[in-house]
C-alpha cells in the first residue's frame, strides 16, 4: 500500500530565510508525487509534481522539490520565503492502480513571520 | 475559463437531515473525485466516478451517497447516517492525456458543511 508522511504539522519561517517542509513515502512501485498548497477555506493549488523524469522538481512561486529514492523522500524548498507562502502544504502520491486516487499527507502549516 | 464549480460555499445542516453538495465541471475531465478534509488531517477519499454512470466507494463512503448522470456533474449527498458530518469538502477531477503518461487534478474551493 502507498503511504505518505510528512514530518512536521508546523514548520515557521522569518520572511526572506528558506523554506523546507519535509515528505517521506512509500510505495512499492515507482510513484507519482505532488506537492499542493492550500489558502484557508480554499481549494487546492497544485506546486509541482514528479512523474519520473528529472528528480529535481520546479514549481511555481520559487518551489521546488528534489525526488531521493534512496531515500524515499520528496522535500519541498524554497530559498526565500515571503509573508503569503504562509498556507496549509500538502505531500500527495498518486495511486497507481489506475482509479487515480490521491493519497494525502496530515498537512503542514507553514508559518512566515515578519 | 474551464474549471470546477462547488456550491454552495458555506451549508448549514440540521441533524437528521439530508444534503447535496454541487460540483460542476467543464474541463471535459473523465475522472471525479470527493474528499474530505477535517483540521489537522489530510484529505480522506468519499467516493470517486472514472466514467458516467459508474462510481466506487473510497476510503470512507459510509454515510454518503453519490451520483453521475452527466460527464460535467458529481453530486454529493450527505445522509443522516453520516454521524459526523461537519467538515470542508473538495470535490477534484482529473485529465489524462492518451498516453497515460501526462495527467493531472484540478481541485473545487470547497464547500464547509456544518451541522446545527
Amino acid at each position: 500500500a502507498q503511504s505518505v508522511t510528512q514530518l512536521d504539522s508546523h514548520v515557521s519561517v522569518s520572511e526572506g530565510t528558506p523554506v523546507l517542509l519535509r515528505c517521506n513515502y512509500s510505495s512499492s512501485y515507482s510513484p507519482s508525487l505532488f506537492w499542493y498548497v492550500q489558502h484557508p477555506n480554499k481549494g487546492l493549488q497544485l506546486l509541482l509534481k514528479y512523474t519520473s523524469a528529472a528528480t529535481l522538481v520546479k514549481g511555481i512561486n520559487g518551489f521546488e522539490a528534489e525526488f531521493k529514492k534512496s531515500e524515499t523522500s520528496f522535500h519541498l524548498t524554497k530559498p526565500s520565503a515571503h509573508m503569503s507562502d504562509a498556507a496549509e502544504y500538502f505531500c500527495v502520491v498518486s495511486d497507481r492502480s489506475g482509479t487515480g486516487k490521491l493519497i494525502f499527507g496530515q498537512g503542514t502549516t507553514l508559518q512566515v513571520k515578519p | 475559463d474551464g474549471g470546477i464549480t462547488q456550491s454552495p460555499k458555506y451549508l448549514f445542516r440540521k441533524e437528521g437531515q439530508n444534503v447535496t453538495l454541487s460540483c460542476e465541471q467543464n474541463l471535459n475531465h473523465d475522472a471525479m473525485y470527493w474528499y474530505r478534509q477535517d483540521p489537522g488531517q489530510g484529505l480522506r477519499l468519499i467516493y470517486y466516478s472514472q466514467i458516467v454512470n459508474d462510481f466506487q466507494k473510497g476510503d470512507i463512503a459510509e454515510g454518503y451517497s453519490v451520483s453521475r448522470e452527466k460527464k460535467e456533474s458529481f453530486p454529493l449527498t450527505v445522509t443522516s447516517a453520516q454521524k459526523n458530518p461537519t467538515a470542508f469538502y473538495l470535490c477534484a477531477s482529473r485529465y489524462r492525456d492518451r498516453g497515460r503518461e501526462n495527467y493531472g487534478y484540478t481541485f473545487g474551493s470547497g464547500t464547509r458543511l456544518t451541522v446545527v
